[in-house]
């Protein structure tokens, strides 16, 4: 059973069509949210930690939220180097570990 | 600040034999965590170590092992190689626990032919 489900699996914009991505997830007791991005061939690069319902978290042209059972990640605007596979991660109370999703791959097309 | 770092960036390796990567974390960091990413895939979790003791431990066989040195450095071990361990492994290094933001390395590609 996947724990945590990101959608869409691949997204194509143009530059400067806004959208967002979903993870969403069905465990209990969540500790953290976690949205990576990554280029090919290259680890996870970090960009926000959430909480706690409610939550909200922003930087340049991204912005996550957190729901009771999943998280969106806004891209208002992109442009071309936006272009990477986003993760979202949790770690719960009985799950002792990290637990990825298997990622949403965005293209931004200029 | 250097980031986490691991080495070496690439590997290829024939099935059955061992292989040893390396992984220092950011300063200051006290835990590190191991992932195997293979293509198209999340990252999955196979150990997190922190003060030098095994604090988690994901679904991999007892072929894979790990440990920390006093310096926060870790290394993972990989014994009798298959094809399927072919991969990306990332080493990620926290604070202290896991709910800490978990910054992660540029990772070691391993191929096994």
């Amino acid at each position: 059973e996947d724990q945590v489900t990101q959608s869409p699996e691949a997204l194509r914009l143009q530059e400067g069509e806004s959208s967002s991505l979903n993870c969403s997830y069905t465990v209990s007791g969540l500790r953290g949210l976690f949205w990576y991005r990554q280029d090919p061939g290259k680890g996870p690069e970090f960009l926000f930690t959430l909480y706690s319902a409610g939550e909200e978290k922003e930087k340049e042209r991204l912005k996550a939220t957190l729901t009771k059972k999943e998280s969106f990640l806004h891209i208002t605007a992109p442009k071309p180097e936006d272009s990477a596979t986003y993760l979202c991660a949790i770690y719960y109370n009985q799950g002792g570990k990290l637990i990825f999703g298997q990622g949403t791959e965005l293209s931004v097309k200029p | 600040d250097a980031g986490v770092t691991q080495s070496p960036t690439h590997l290829i390796k024939t099935r059955g034999q061992q292989v040893t990567l390396r992984c220092s974390p950011i300063s200051g960091h006290k835990s590190v965590s191991w992932y195997q990413q293979v293509l198209g895939q999340g990252p999955q979790f196979i150990f997190q170590y922190y003060e030098k003791e095994e604090r988690g431990r994901g679904n991999f066989p007892d072929r894979f092992s790990a440990r920390q040195f006093p310096n926060y450095s870790s290394e993972l071990n990989v014994n009798a190689l298959l094809l399927g361990d072919s991969a990306l492994y990332l080493c990620a290094s926290s604070l202290v626990t896991l709910t800490d933001t978990q910054y992660f390395g540029p990772g070691t590609r391993l191929t096994v032919l």
